[in-house]
């Protein structure tokens, strides 16, 4: 079936706009997880949903940063005011249910310039 | 405090030498669920294997193994005669329950590459 798919795969934004990634999960996983990496660096967990609530914000790296999940569906994250420090690679991932592995989407770059 | 580590930034070895790579946790429930990871130079992140806490066998496949040893809590990863193919960053994560709320956190080790020199 088909896996994580995310859109854009790249966005180059200037200083100061806002943006939105998309993320649509594999059919029928109940959870999903939005990470940042940054070049050569871990996964940064930003936020997850159990259906369509995010019980944990608090990765979420500023009151700029939000995310939704509609249903157990698609999940946007808005970055509003983009700074450049935002720059990194934004990864979904979506799971059965929370206990279990982790499917990844291929990322979007973000540039924020 | 729920913790990944994974104190090995890069490995580099020769094709088919062995390697292993070491991943320790620390967590306060009894239930708990281990994970390895694989990023290739392309990017993408591919599940290899889960662990549950009470399931502590060792899991081979193919020319890859785990070694889950709860007494020293690691889940070290070994790849056998290793390959070209096999060079990229590769996180454990655990998994524990939230206490109470039926969700679940994930922690990240912070990931070690993996060069395979031909």
């Amino acid at each position: 079936g088909a896996g994580v798919s995310q859109s854009p795969s790249n966005k180059v934004t200037e200083k100061g706009k806002d943006v939105e990634l998309r993320c649509d999960p594999i059919s029928g996983h109940t959870a999903l997880y939005w990470y940042r990496q940054r070049l050569g660096q871990g996964l940064e967990f930003l936020i997850y949903f159990q259906g369509n609530s995010a019980p944990d914000k608090s990765g979420l790296p500023s009151d700029r940063f939000s995310a939704e999940r509609t249903g157990e569906s698609v999940s946007t994250l808005t970055i509003q005011r983009t700074q450049q420090e935002d720059s990194a690679v934004y990864l979904c991932a979506s799971s059965l249910v929370m206990r279990h592995e982790q499917y990844f989407g291929p990322g979007t770059r973000l540039t924020v310039t | 405090a729920q913790k990944v580590t994974q104190a090995q930034t890069e490995i580099s070895v020769v094709e088919k030498e062995d390697v292993t790579l070491d991943c320790v946790y620390e967590t306060r429930d009894t239930t708990y669920y281990l994970f390895w990871y694989k990023q290739p130079p392309s990017g993408e992140l591919v599940f290899l294997i889960r662990r549950n806490s009470f399931d502590e066998q060792n899991e081979i496949s193919g020319r890859y193994s785990w070694n889950f040893q709860k007494s020293t809590s690691s889940f070290n990863f070994t790849i056998t005669a290793s390959q070209v193919v096999d060079s990229a960053v590769y996180f454990c994560a655990l998994s524990e329950e939230r206490r109470g709320s039926g969700t679940y956190k994930y922690i990240f080790g912070t990931g070690t590459r993996l060069k395979v020199l031909a």
